[in-house]
């Protein structure tokens, strides 16, 4: 059974400029989340989808937004990036929302120069 | 607001030694789940155990533990036999029970294993 799969693994970017990235869950999961990490803030949740819904939304700007398609893949765009959107960005599934076992992919590492 | 406090940023053991990394949380549910995660260079983050909260027996998987003491919303993770694969950024995680997945993270703590 393959796992969370999130593309790029690596990308760099231009101030200013926009970025999508890509969350594939475990096949048969329907709720994706959406977590940025960096060394200065940690683990800082984005938000949630489930069944193509954003259930819940973390602390960040408008800058930051996302979307599920109807196969659970998901996908978050970042506009206008700014120095400080270089981060680890972590995508995790789960079979439903709520439940306890979330599986996280390995991450796509943004930098913005 | 829930919030998760892991105070030691770095930690060391000798291999085949305990090493226990403390975690507490501040939190006014009554249902929720505590979790440590794993995370090797590889920036995976792998789930290492977890805790329900209603349940008063401390979870155990091989040589991880925990130490939970709902009361003083303190949730230790200790490991036995320390082995080189374990060096990793450990983090202490909780999560509200049937509401949302939302994972609150603590800062993490990076172990180190000496040979």
């Amino acid at each position: 059974k393959a796992g969370v799969t999130q593309t790029p693994r690596y990308l760099i970017k231009t101030r200013g400029q926009q970025v999508t990235l890509s969350c594939s869950p475990i096949s048969g999961h329907r709720s994706v989340s959406w977590y940025q990490q960096t060394p200065g803030q940690g683990l800082q949740f984005l938000f949630e989808y489930f069944s193509e819904t954003q259930r819940n939304k973390g602390n960040f700007p408008g800058r930051f937004s996302g979307r599920q398609f109807s196969n659970s893949r998901s996908e978050m765009n970042v506009s206008t990036l700014e120095l400080g959107d270089s981060a680890l960005y972590l995508c995790a599934s789960s079979l439903a929302a709520g439940l306890i076992e979330a599986f996280f992919g390995q991450g796509t590492r943004l930098t913005v120069v | 607001a829930q919030t998760v406090t892991q105070s030691q940023p770095e930690m060391s053991v000798q291999e085949a030694e305990t090493v226990t990394l403390s975690c507490t949380y501040d939190t006014s549910e009554s249902d929720y789940y505590l979790f440590w995660y794993k995370q090797p260079p590889s920036r995976q983050m792998i789930l290492v155990i977890r805790q329900e909260a209603y349940k008063q027996q401390n979870a155990t998987e091989n040589r991880f533990s925990v130490n939970f003491q709902k009361a003083a919303k303190s949730f230790s993770l200790k490991i036995s036999d320390s082995q080189l694969g374990d060096a990793a950024m450990y983090f202490c995680a909780y999560r509200a029970m049937n509401r949302d997945d939302k994972i609150i993270f603590g800062k993490g703590t990076r172990l180190h294993i000496l040979p």
